[in-house]
C-alpha cells in the first residue's frame, strides 16, 4: 500500500532563512505526491504537486518541492522563511491502485521565528 | 469562486446522540470527499462519491457512519449514534474528477 512518512514533527526556522520539511514515500508505481498546507482552523490548501516532469516543482507561496526518486522522497523547500508560514504541513501521495485516494502522512509543524 | 462550504464549524454533542454535517462543494467539482482528521494526525478517508455514487466507502463505519449525496452536489455525513472516539475534525473535500483537491473548513465535533 502506498503511504508517506514525515520524519520530523516540528521544524524551526528563523524568519529569512531556507527551510525544508521532509517527506518520503513508499509507492508501487509511479507517484503522484502532494503537499498541503494547514492554518489554524482551517483547512487545508494546495501548495504543489509532482506528476512527471521536472524533478523541482513550484508551488504557491513561493514554496518548491524536489522529487529524488532514488530517495523516495519529495522535500518541501522555501528559500526565505516568513513569520507567516508558521502552520502544519502534508505530504501526500496518491494510490494509483483500486480507489485512488490520497494517503496522507502525519504532518510537520513548522514555526517561523522572527 | 466560493470555496468548498461546510456547516456547522463547531459542535459539542453527548455521546450515543446523533449528529450531521454539511458540505457545499466548488461549483461543477463532481468528485466530493469526506475526512476524518484526529489530533496530531492527517487526514484520512471516510468516503469518495463521484456525482452522486459512492465510489470508495471502504473506511467508512457503516454501522454508525451514513453519508448521502443527494442530486450529485450537496452532500451530509451522519453519525447516529455518537461516541466519544467520533470526537475530531471532519473535512469535506472537492475536485474535479481527480485534479487537486480544495478543503472546507471541517467541522470539529465533540463528544461529551
Amino acid at each position: 500500500a502506498q503511504s508517506v512518512a514525515q520524519p520530523e514533527d516540528q521544524v524551526n526556522v528563523a524568519e529569512g532563512n531556507p527551510l525544508t520539511v521532509k517527506c518520503t514515500y513508499s509507492v508501487s508505481g509511479n507517484p503522484y505526491l502532494f503537499w498541503y498546507v494547514q492554518y489554524p482552523n482551517r483547512g487545508l490548501q494546495f501548495l504543489l504537486k509532482y506528476i512527471t516532469g521536472d524533478n523541482l516543482v513550484k508551488g504557491s507561496y513561493g514554496f518548491e518541492a524536489e522529487f529524488n526518486k532514488s530517495q523516495t522522497s519529495f522535500h518541501l523547500k522555501k528559500p526565505s522563511a516568513l513569520v507567516s508560514d508558521s502552520a502544519l504541513y502534508f505530504c501526500a501521495v496518491r494510490d494509483m491502485t483500486g480507489f485512488q485516494k490520497l494517503v496522507f502522512g502525519t504532518g510537520t509543524r513548522l514555526l517561523v521565528s522572527p | 469562486e466560493a470555496g468548498v462550504v461546510q456547516s456547522p464549524r463547531y459542535k459539542i454533542i453527548e455521546k450515543k446522540q446523533p449528529v450531521a454535517f454539511w458540505c457545499n462543494p466548488i461549483s461543477g467539482h463532481n468528485t466530493l470527499y469526506w475526512y476524518l482528521q484526529n489530533l496530531g494526525q492527517g487526514p484520512e478517508l471516510l468516503i469518495r462519491y463521484e456525482n452522486e455514487e459512492a465510489v470508495d466507502d471502504s473506511q467508512l463505519p457503516k454501522d454508525r457512519f451514513s453519508a448521502e449525496r443527494l442530486k450529485g452536489v450537496d452532500s451530509t455525513l451522519k453519525i447516529q449514534p455518537a461516541e466519544l472516539g467520533d470526537s475530531a475534525v471532519y473535512l469535506c473535500a472537492s475536485s474535479s474528477e481527480l485534479g487537486e483537491q480544495y478543503f472546507g473548513p471541517g467541522t470539529r465535533l465533540t463528544v461529551t
